[in-house]
């Protein structure tokens, strides 16, 4: 199956500084790419969609001068955390479809603490 | 609007005992697809199986069973003689095109401790 890559696996940071993170398909390319939030025992909550070339599109609610999200190519997609603050510590999964299937195929994840 | 409802929050059984994980979904889409995933504690999503909505068919994996109904919305998961290995959080998702494009909704998880 296909393979999508998260790194850092996990990552500590200082409040005030910016993280990046970084969602790669191995083996096939992806022009749509999505990120999620996951607070412990929560849920996953879709944040927004990467399109290559162009914007991304945010879900109601989440800072898009916060998470800045880039899609250079067709094979990485970039979440950037500004200015972190322990509130933003969380669990950030990226995920990527083949062109012609509906399954999703997900990264490992980002486990993201600010102190 | 796409909504998945996993109404059970956490379930606890013995091991051996068989256990139904519940899923509700809401959709307006006549194409749209539906998962389940397995979250163990490394954080990583497990794919357990895909059903569109044009197939009904149940359908049986070793121990594990899925019931899809869509006359009450329903895709249902069933865990035979559960192990202890089968602790985890299980999550329905639902993916169909909404406003601004396609996209993969989850419920809001079921944690499943499975005691020895």
């Amino acid at each position: 199956g296909a393979v999508v890559s998260q790194h850092p696996s996990w990552v500590i940071c200082k409040s005030g500084t910016s993280v990046k993170i970084e969602c790669r398909s191995l083996d096939f390319q992806a022009t749509t790419m999505f990120w999620y939030r996951q607070f412990p025992k929560q849920s996953l909550m879709l944040m927004a969609t990467s399109n290559e070339g162009s914007k991304a599109t945010y879900e109601q609610g989440v800072e898009k001068d916060k998470f800045l999200i880039n899609h250079a190519s067709l094979t990485l997609s970039t979440l950037t955390v500004t200015s972190a603050h322990p509130e933003d510590s969380s669990f950030y999964i990226c995920s990527a479809y083949l062109w012609d299937s509906p399954e999703a195929f997900f990264g490992q994840g980002t486990r993201l603490t600010v102190v | 609007a796409q909504k998945v409802t996993q109404a059970q929050t956490e379930i606890s059984v013995v091991e051996k005992e068989d256990v139904t994980l519940d899923c509700v979904y809401e959709t307006r889409d006549t194409t749209y697809y539906l998962f389940w995933y397995k979250q163990p504690p490394s954080g990583e999503l497990v794919f357990l199986i895909r059903r569109n909505s044009f197939d009904e068919q149940n359908e049986i994996s070793g121990r594990y069973s899925w019931n899809f109904q869509k006359s009450t919305s329903s895709f249902n998961f069933t865990i035979t003689a559960s192990q202890v290995v089968d602790s985890a959080v299980y999550f329905c998702a639902l993916s169909a095109w909404g406003t601004g494009g396609f996209k993969t909704i989850f419920g809001a998880g079921t944690r499943l401790f499975v005691k020895a």
